[in-house]
């Protein structure tokens, strides 16, 4: 059970909009920065996002974030099969002292 | 070019110890923290322990507190995992990340530990 809560899995098709969303508590989300990592087969994951809402040099503004209250969401627009990969957030969380990822969540492009 | 290349993964018996090394290249890595994250086959990704650039500050999972060690050696742009009493759920492949404030921009390729007997 992870402490940030994400869905299993989303699906979309090419060009289309999908969102993915990163539930937590105050402790973490509520007052920390978010971020999200993108994780193709077999490969170490990437930074997408981080603070939130930027992107690191190189990542497409396809891809966005956000944050209200304890919730953070990813935004990936103009699907492309190669966004294919599995999506985890990932915060601080002040009440453990530690950090905390959410379970992941697994991006169909139909 | 940065680069982290993690190595000391392998095969080890439940109550054994290991040594993780992660070599940093192309960056400044005193100015940075670091951090080992893990992922066990098929699981989600697990934040493991951090530590500050100059080693002030030290963080792990409740589930490796008291049998991780993390430390790091500025001068030889290293990063260490001491793990001791290792068990059967510590299977996972083990990455090491720069950045604080999970700003974890750069990641090692990942080195796999199998604790098994």
């Amino acid at each position: 059970q992870s402490v940030l809560t994400q869905p299993p899995s989303v699906s979309a098709a090419p060009g289309q909009k999908v969102t993915i969303s990163c539930s937590g508590r105050s402790s973490n989300i509520g007052n920390n920065y978010v971020s999200w990592f993108q994780q193709l087969p077999g490969t170490a994951p990437k930074l997408l996002i981080y603070d939130n809402n930027k992107r690191p040099s190189g990542i497409p503004d396809r891809f966005s974030g956000s944050k209200s209250g304890t919730s953070a969401t990813l935004g990936i627009t103009g699907l492309q099969t190669g966004d294919e990969a599995d999506y985890y957030c990932g915060t601080w969380d002040n009440s453990l002292s530690a950090g905390v990822f959410g379970g992941g969540t697994k991006l169909t492009v139909l | 070019e940065v680069q982290l290349v993690e190595s000391g993964g392998g095969l080890v018996k439940p109550g054994g110890s290991l040594r993780l090394s992660c070599a940093a290249s192309g960056i400044t890595f005193s100015t940075y923290s670091m951090n080992w994250v893990r992922q066990a086959p098929g699981k989600g990704l697990e934040w493991v322990s951090s530590i500050s650039s100059s080693s002030t500050y030290i963080y792990y999972t409740d589930s490796v507190k008291g049998r991780f060690t993390i430390s790091r050696d500025n001068a030889r742009n290293s990063l260490y995992l001491q793990m001791n009493s290792l068990r059967a759920e510590d299977t996972a492949v083990y990455y090491c990340a720069r950045g604080a404030d999970f700003e974890f921009d750069y990641w090692g390729q990942g080195t796999l530990i199998t604790v098994s007997s």
